[in-house]
């Protein structure tokens, strides 16, 4: 199976800064079918982007992805309150479809 | 509105079995992957199950053979039936919407497998 590795596994920052958060595949996921997604504690996840670079419906632009092949980043610019939460990438490019461990993006 | 509704979650022996529900609601079900989703108290995400709009299934190892997904069109639901279950299966189950990003998600419904 496709094991993604997200780094790093924590991140500690504050309001208005830029978060960079990394997913590497072990095996190039086809197509790049490749998403992020957000939880907070005690919700469900909340899609932020798929197919490696589009953001979701009513995602803002302060979100931005990128990558192909392997290596994948999630960008955050301007932290908000709001966006200190846990973030996971998934393929779904190749079968079986897996998640990564996550990112803890916290204050 | 659109909305993806989880039930069936309970406590059981392992061994046991269990079948969960997705209701789902404010969107043409028939034209949408539907996925199962779980989380261990306090652990990540992992992948369990999806079925396409033809009916098609895939299963994550870890279930492979114990579980299986159906979906009933006329109904607007899901199901996942649970057999032979373990310790390790113990989790909050999500069911999600789609293929290419799973855009809406329920609430989740809690399994425990415990003596």
């Amino acid at each position: 199976e496709t094991v993604l590795t997200q780094s790093p596994g924590t991140l500690s920052l504050s309001p208005g800064d830029r978060a960079t958060l990394s997913c590497r595949a072990s095996q190039s996921v086809r197509s790049n079918f490749l998403g992020w997604y957000q939880q907070k504690p005690g919700q469900a996840p909340r899609l932020l982007i798929y197919s490696a670079g589009t953001r979701a419906t009513g995602i803002p632009d302060r979100f931005s992805a990128s990558g192909s092949g392997t290596d994948f980043i999630l960008n955050i610019v301007r932290l908000e309150p709001e966006d200190f939460a846990v973030y996971y990438c998934q393929q779904y490019g190749n079968s079986p479809r897996t998640f990564g461990r996550g990112t803890r993006v916290e204050i | 509105q659109v909305q993806l509704v989880e039930s069936g979650g309970d406590l059981v022996k392992p061994g046991g079995s269990l079948r969960l529900s997705c209701a789902a609601s404010g969107f043409t079900f028939s034209d949408h992957y539907i996925s199962w989703i779980r989380q261990a108290p306090g652990k990540g995400l992992e992948w369990v199950s999806y079925i396409s709009t033809s009916s098609f299934t895939e299963y994550a190892d870890s279930v492979k053979g114990r579980f299986t997904l159906s979906r009933d069109n006329a109904q607007n639901s899901v199901y996942l039936q649970m057999n032979n279950l373990r310790a390790e299966d113990t989790a909050v189950y999500y069911c999600s919407r789609g293929h290419y990003g799973m855009d809406v998600w329920g609430q989740g419904t809690t399994v425990i497998v415990s003596s």
